[in-house]
């Protein structure tokens, strides 16, 4: 069963909009973290946010906020003020347990473009 | 400067020859991996290693080797390179523990198999 699951494929963005990026997960483990990475044209893979099962606050990071609805099993990642810039493919992941720290499980991903 | 690196960056090759990616961090990092991505999967994971002489098969290990003889290094070997392992390629390495930026990647080795 996938266990890290984004639905949309390519999403394209008004330059100064928001968007969000959806996210759900599947695991059992009452420990996991979720992690969104983002994957310009060069291809190198960037750390935007972390969600831990625990946290009781959704996570910010500059114009990254994560929606975190731990009920529903989603993650979904907010992109604030877009710019030209944040087109790139983005990817959620997700680690579980407390310290599996040698795997995570990804999404498919999704592709980004921003529209000036 | 706190890195992964891989070499080559990129790499073409022919069915069958044999090739090694080399992945090196500088972190003293217990914990490295490989993974590959490919259009609409995203990354999955090949091998890993959770310390040195210590490594375990992940999600698609089919058609690779690793080894883990010291702590910096953690190649990919391709013995027989088939096209189905055109892909770009992430070697990834963290500290045991939890945290929020678990993981460090190097920069990718994007490989064509002819």
């Amino acid at each position: 069963a996938q266990k890290i699951t984004q639905t949309q494929p390519g999403m394209f963005v008004q330059e100064k909009e928001a968007v969000t990026l959806d996210c759900t997960y599947d695991t059992s483990d009452p420990s996991y973290g979720l992690f969104w990475y983002k994957q310009p044209s060069s291809g190198e893979m960037i750390f935007l946010i972390y969600q831990g099962s625990y946290d009781q606050q959704n996570a910010t990071e500059g114009r990254y906020s994560l929606n975190f609805q731990k009920a529903r099993k989603s993650a979904n990642l907010v992109i604030s003020a877009s710019q030209l810039g944040d087109s790139a493919m983005y990817f959620c992941a997700m680690r579980e347990g407390l310290r599996n720290d040698y795997k995570l499980s990804f999404g498919a991903g999704t592709t980004v473009t921003v529209r000036a | 400067e706190a890195q992964v690196t891989q070499n080559p960056r990129y790499l073409i090759t022919v069915t069958g020859k044999k090739l090694t990616v080399t992945c090196s961090q500088n972190m003293n990092h217990e914990y490295m991996s490989w993974y590959r991505q490919d259009p609409g999967l995203g990354l999955r994971q090949i091998y890993y290693s959770m310390n040195v002489e210590v490594t375990d098969k992940g999600d698609v290990p089919e058609g690779y080797k690793v080894s883990r003889k010291e702590k910096r290094n953690f190649p990919l070997i391709l013995e027989s390179p088939s096209p189905n392992q055109t892909s770009l390629y992430f070697c990834a390495s963290s500290f045991p523990g939890g945290g929020t930026d678990t993981q460090y990647f190097g920069p990718g080795t994007r490989l064509t198999v002819l």
